[in-house]
């Protein structure tokens, strides 16, 4: 079966680091995208991952283990902007995202 | 760039009217584009895949002869939502894909449905 676990809410404080954890089991895999969705407003791209490793952009990264079916995404220097939500999603061997609950991120000053 | 547009962004209708629903890639040609609906605190359900000049692929439990969708165009998708209930309100939301696989989904702003 397909299956995308991240968690439901997480709460940090402003200027710190937030580690978001993605698990997942699909059949066939074409990578692994993040996007952030701010209440009310439609998801926009964060990052995409396809091969192992860290990805860096800005304040931003993201991990993939392939071998794990694991990711995160790293958030520094948390602004109180950041509050949102964060979903996973996967790209399956017939190239259809296959989306996360999403991780409701609360920063707190 | 990869910006795409939907209209209306809110739309209040009476029970069993249609709403049409609009979704444009402004600067990149969209060989695919999805829908999805999402309703409060719950993730994004795809609702159909369309590819230009083909039918859409919908998903399982999706009425095709209730959520019309057209994709003319390499730039214009639309989605129409016939004879609305109550319960089709929601926030409709599509995406846009340049390519066949790999590229990432473009989102538009969404369109907010309220059927009294």
């Amino acid at each position: 079966g397909q299956n995308i676990d991240q968690p439901t809410e997480m709460t940090a404080t402003e200027g710190a680091i937030v580690q978001i954890n993605c698990t997942y089991q699909t059949s066939g895999f074409n990578g692994l995208f993040w996007y952030q969705q701010h209440a009310g407003e439609a998801p926009t791209f964060l990052s995409y991952n396809v091969l192992d490793g860290l990805e860096e952009k800005g304040r931003f990264s993201s991990f993939l283990s392939r071998s794990k079916g694991y990711s995160y995404l790293l958030l520094k220097e948390l602004q109180m902007k950041d509050s949102a939500s964060y979903l996973c999603a996967t790209m399956d061997s017939n190239y259809q995202l296959i989306w996360g609950a999403g991780t409701k991120l609360i920063i707190k000053p | 760039g990869a910006v795409v547009s939907q209209h209306p962004s809110w739309v209040i209708c009476k029970s069993g009217t249609s709403v049409k629903i609009e979704c444009r890639s402004l600067d990149f040609q969209a060989t695919t584009m999805f829908w999805y609906r999402q309703f409060p605190k719950q993730s994004l359900m795809l609702m159909a895949t369309s590819n230009e000049g083909s039918k859409a692929t919908y998903e399982q439990g999706v009425e095709k002869d209730k959520f019309l969708i057209n994709h003319a165009s390499l730039t214009l998708s639309t989605l129409t939502v016939t004879s609305a209930h109550p319960e089709d309100s929601s926030f409709y939301i599509c995406s846009a894909r340049a390519g066949g696989g790999l590229e990432t989904q473009y989102f538009g702003p969404g369109t907010r449905l309220l059927v009294l």
